[in-house]
């Protein structure tokens, strides 16, 4: 069964810094992955897809990478601001399962001005 | 656009009622899905439908079905609700996946429903 850990579960930062989450499954026969935002009481929205096939994909200050091979994909955020503020979550698209999504538990992420 | 839709945005139900969840999407999309969250658990698949007049059971379907009335809409109904099923719903929709290519997940706002 596909498990995915994100690590850390919080993170506390300065206005300004650049950031590395991580994300790690346990099944590497996976078709893509995606990061997702989450703000208080709302939905999830969607960041980034990396396809099975890629290394790695960019979106503004985002850089979100994927070695298939290790299990692992971290999304970079550069230069962070208050409004980057939220819950992060990782899922992989698994081909044992069809169509569905393995998600992370997240890492709730704080910006300070 | 209105993307993926939600409704109700809140439910307090009494163990033992029943409800529906009504979920329906403008992106002419496949697939839809029903997830719950739960603190510490991350997000949970329900059911899903990978197209119009197809469902299947996901991670955690007992207590839970689903109609998939058309491709537009798919509910989600609880015959007789727990204390258990307290959660956070989110309904989703993304193009089919066929191959190795795929588009994101589109999700809604969510219902959050209270079993007392």
């Amino acid at each position: 069964k596909q498990e995915v850990t994100q690590i850390p579960a919080a993170l506390s930062v300065p206005e300004g810094e650049n950031l590395v989450l991580n994300c790690s499954f346990t099944d590497s026969a996976i078709y893509n992955l995606q990061w997702f935002r989450q703000d208080p009481g709302k939905g999830l929205t969607s960041l980034l897809l990396i396809q099975s096939s890629q290394r790695e994909q960019t979106s503004g200050r985002l850089n979100a990478s994927l070695d298939k091979s290790s299990g692992r994909s971290t999304l970079y955020i550069a230069a962070s601001q208050p409004g980057d503020s939220a819950t992060y979550l990782c899922a992989v698209r698994e081909k044992s399962s069809g169509d569905k999504l393995t998600f992370g538990t997240g890492t709730r992420l704080a910006v300070r001005p | 656009n209105a993307g993926v839709t939600q409704t109700p945005k809140f439910q307090v139900l009494k163990t033992g009622q029943s409800m529906t969840l009504q979920c329906a999407q403008d992106m002419n999309h496949n697939s839809m899905y029903w997830y719950r969250q739960d603190p510490g658990m991350g997000l949970r698949l329900i059911y899903y439908s990978a197209s119009e007049g197809t469902t299947d059971k996901g991670e955690v379907p007992n207590g839970y079905n689903v109609s998939r009335l058309n491709k537009r809409e798919f509910s989600l109904r609880l015959e007789s609700a727990a204390p258990s099923q307290t959660s956070v719903y989110f309904c989703a929709s993304s193009e089919a996946l066929m191959g190795h290519r795929d588009s994101p997940l589109h999700f809604g706002n969510g219902t959050r429903l209270t079993v007392t």
